[in-house]
């Protein structure tokens, strides 16, 4: 079966650095992604990943390792706004997305 | 704003009732998902229509129908839900339903957060 595995929920502080782990076992693979969901709000991209390595975009990155199934989204000088879930999607041999449980994150001052 | 709008917002119906939901896209996008969101679960590929026609439909009851009149809408239609289906109702879109990111990103709507007594 396809499976995403992210942690439920982490906290950490203000101004800090935090990384969220995504292992992922998908038949096929074209590519992953990270979204970020407020609460009652739409979810919305963050990144993507098809290819080994680090992407960078501001204070957030995304790791991707193929050969580990494994992704992390990287989020440093942490701002109270990052407080939100992060969902992990992979794109599987359908070009259909297999989705994660989400990581809720709270930010303490 | 993603440029998907859903209507309505928050749906409380009985088990009984027929309801719609309603998802516009803004984008010009080819490809348009219903997801159903419970708490501390994945989200949930429901139905999938590209160039409006359905591609997907992931063993989801008949008591939703999903409508597809053109590539900008989508309909959900309900009928004699029961409680279990209670949940957010996301629709999203996307260029196309292959390829890399920029196919294959998703803009996702606001939601329904449907309530079913």
């Amino acid at each position: 079966g396809q499976n995403i595995d992210q942690p439920t929920e982490m906290t950490a502080t203000e101004g800090a650095i935090v990384q969220i782990n995504c292992t992922y076992q998908t038949s096929g693979f074209n590519g992953l992604f990270w979204y970020q969901q407020h609460a009652g709000e739409a979810p919305t991209f963050l990144s993507y990943n098809v290819l080994d390595g680090l992407e960078e975009k501001g204070r957030f990155s995304s790791f991707l390792s193929r050969s580990k199934g494994y992704s992390y989204l990287l989020l440093k000088e942490l701002q109270m706004k990052d407080s939100a879930s992060y969902l992990c999607a992979v794109s599987d041999s359908n070009y259909q997305l297999i989705w994660g449980a989400g990581t809720k994150l709270i930010i303490k001052p | 704003e993603t440029g998907v709008t859903q209507t309505p917002r928050h749906l409380v119906m009985g088990m009984t009732n027929k309801k719609s939901l309603k998802c516009e896209q803004h984008l010009g996008h080819n490809a348009m998902y219903w997801y159903k969101q419970s708490a501390k679960k994945p989200l949930e590929l429901m139905f999938v229509y590209n160039f409006k026609e359905q591609t997907e439909n992931n063993s989801v009851p008949s008591r939703f129908s999903p409508e597809c009149p053109n590539s900008s809408h989508l309909f959900l239609h309900l009928h004699t839900l029961q409680p279990e289906d209670s949940a957010l109702y996301l629709c999203a879109s996307s260029l196309g339903t292959s390829g890399d990111s920029s196919y294959n990103e998703q803009f996702f709507g606001p939601g329904t957060r449907l309530t079913v007594l």
